[in-house]
């Protein structure tokens, strides 16, 4: 199983431009997660999906969308990047909601707006 | 205030040295993890608990829920356990994750 994978590792977009930030994963989990990791801050949760076709809006959610079509994957789309938006992203996933579930985190991806 | 405060912000050790990294948080919960973030930015879970205490290899994890305080102990550390430790509490009210901003370990030989 290779877990959670996310592309690119790194990206530098110029202000204005628009990107999607790619996950999936190949353990059939329900649940999926995406979070930003700002320097000296926790991890913010931006989206989650609790399954194909449902999403829905986590603490910092302005200036991005996600869609879940399929179990396995769960991009984060950037529309119009701003030098707020630089950060480094991770996607997770969890087989359900439960508390006793561990979350499998990705590598990350640093994303830079110049 | 943070819901969730670990603490030191940064540690360093000589190898061999018995290592603790503390977690309080403000919120009631559900359960508390221990994630560990790699140099190369990786992030892998290490404990899930919400009593009590559980060992894995030379790591150990305790929990106190009456004062809501969480401790990481490494027993004789080794360069390799270099990295930021993050504590996170699952809310219960809201069923999502709250994080700590992390301990930055450093192990040096």
């Amino acid at each position: 199983n290779a877990g959670v994978t996310q592309t690119p590792k790194f990206r530098i977009l110029k202000i204005g431009q628009s990107m999607t930030l790619q996950c999936t994963q190949d353990m059939n989990h329900n649940y999926m997660y995406w979070y930003r990791q700002d320097p000296g801050m926790g991890l913010k949760l931006i989206y989650y999906s609790v399954g194909a076709g449902i999403t829905d809006k986590g603490e910092v959610p302005n200036g991005y969308n996600v869609s879940r079509s399929t179990t396995e994957d769960f991009p984060l789309r950037l529309e119009l990047a701003a030098p707020s938006q630089t950060s480094v992203y991770f996607c997770a996933s969890s087989y359900d909601g439960s508390p006793n579930q561990p979350q499998h985190f990705g590598d990350g991806t640093r994303l830079s707006i110049l | 205030k943070n819901e969730v405060e670990q603490s030191p912000q940064n540690l360093t050790a000589q190898e061999g040295e018995f290592i603790t990294i503390n977690c309080s948080y403000s919120v009631g919960i559900s359960a508390l993890h221990w994630l560990q973030q790699h140099p190369g930015g990786g992030i892998v879970s290490l404990f899930m608990l919400s009593s009590g205490k559980k060992k894995h290899g030379r790591l150990i994890a305790t929990i106190n829920i009456q004062e809501k305080h969480s401790s990481l102990h490494i027993t004789a550390s080794h360069p390799r356990d270099s990295a930021v430790y993050i504590c996170a509490v699952r809310s219960y009210n809201t069923d999502k994750l709250i994080f700590g901003t992390g301990t930055r370990l450093q192990v040096f030989p």
